[in-house]
């Protein structure tokens, strides 16, 4: 049973509009909730972070998260070109382990 | 600030041999993480070190290890290298344990075994 999971895509999306991103994970107990980039041969780079239910905005960014139904997302707003990465999903865990999703490719179209 | 450094960037090694890969956190950060990285499995967590103690561990055999030193440089060694082994190793430093949410990522060791 994988334990976070998202959607592969890849998501495509016209330049300007919402991006929407989900993650699912197993672990009822898990208490932190991490949204990375990480562009074609770099290193993941920490975008968003979420501990408690509801939304947290930052600039072009929303995470949302639900833990009754255990779901993790992500919107982008007037997505850019320059956000055409994979978005990986990452869950601190009742276990204290960081579990990574396997991520999602956007791309965005100009 | 300087970032994580690690060493080397590229590594070829042959199946049987073991490789030791460095970790230099950004300065003041305690907690180093390590990750493989491969194109079938994603992301997956190795072990983490704070305060020079294995704090985590990941679902990988006993050919990988690691230990971190007083000033929290960090390395990993993986024995007995296996096919299956190639990837790229991620570290990434963190103010403290379970700390997450200060995790920055170096640029990752690739290696590549044949």
């Amino acid at each position: 049973q994988k334990e976070v999971e998202q959607n592969s895509g890849p998501l495509s999306v016209p330049e300007g509009a919402i991006a929407s991103l989900n993650c699912t994970y197993s672990d009822r107990g898990s208490q932190s909730f991490f949204w990375y980039r990480q562009y074609s041969g770099k290193s993941p780079e920490l975008i968003m972070f979420i501990y408690s239910n509801g939304d947290k905005e930052d600039g072009r960014f929303t995470a949302q998260l639900n833990k009754a139904s255990q779901y993790v997302s992500l919107l982008i707003r007037d997505s850019q070109p320059s956000d055409s990465a994979t978005y990986l999903c990452a869950v601190l865990g009742s276990n204290y382990k960081l579990t990574f999703g396997k991520g999602t490719l956007l791309t965005v179209n100009p | 600030k300087a970032g994580v450094t690690q060493t080397p960037r590229y590594l070829i090694k042959t199946r049987g041999q073991q490789v030791t890969l460095s970790c230099s956190p950004i300065s003041g950060h305690r907690s180093v993480s390590w990750y493989q990285q491969t194109p079938g499995q994603g992301l997956q967590f190795l072990f983490e070190y704070f305060s020079e103690t294995q704090r985590n561990k990941g679902n990988f055999p006993g050919r990988f290890s690691g230990r971190q030193f007083s000033n929290s440089r960090s390395e990993m060694n993986v024995s007995t290298l296996e096919l299956g082994d190639s990837a790229l190793y991620l570290c990434a430093s963190s103010l403290a344990e379970w700390a997450a949410e200060t995790q920055y990522f170096g640029p990752g060791t690739r290696l590549l075994v044949l």
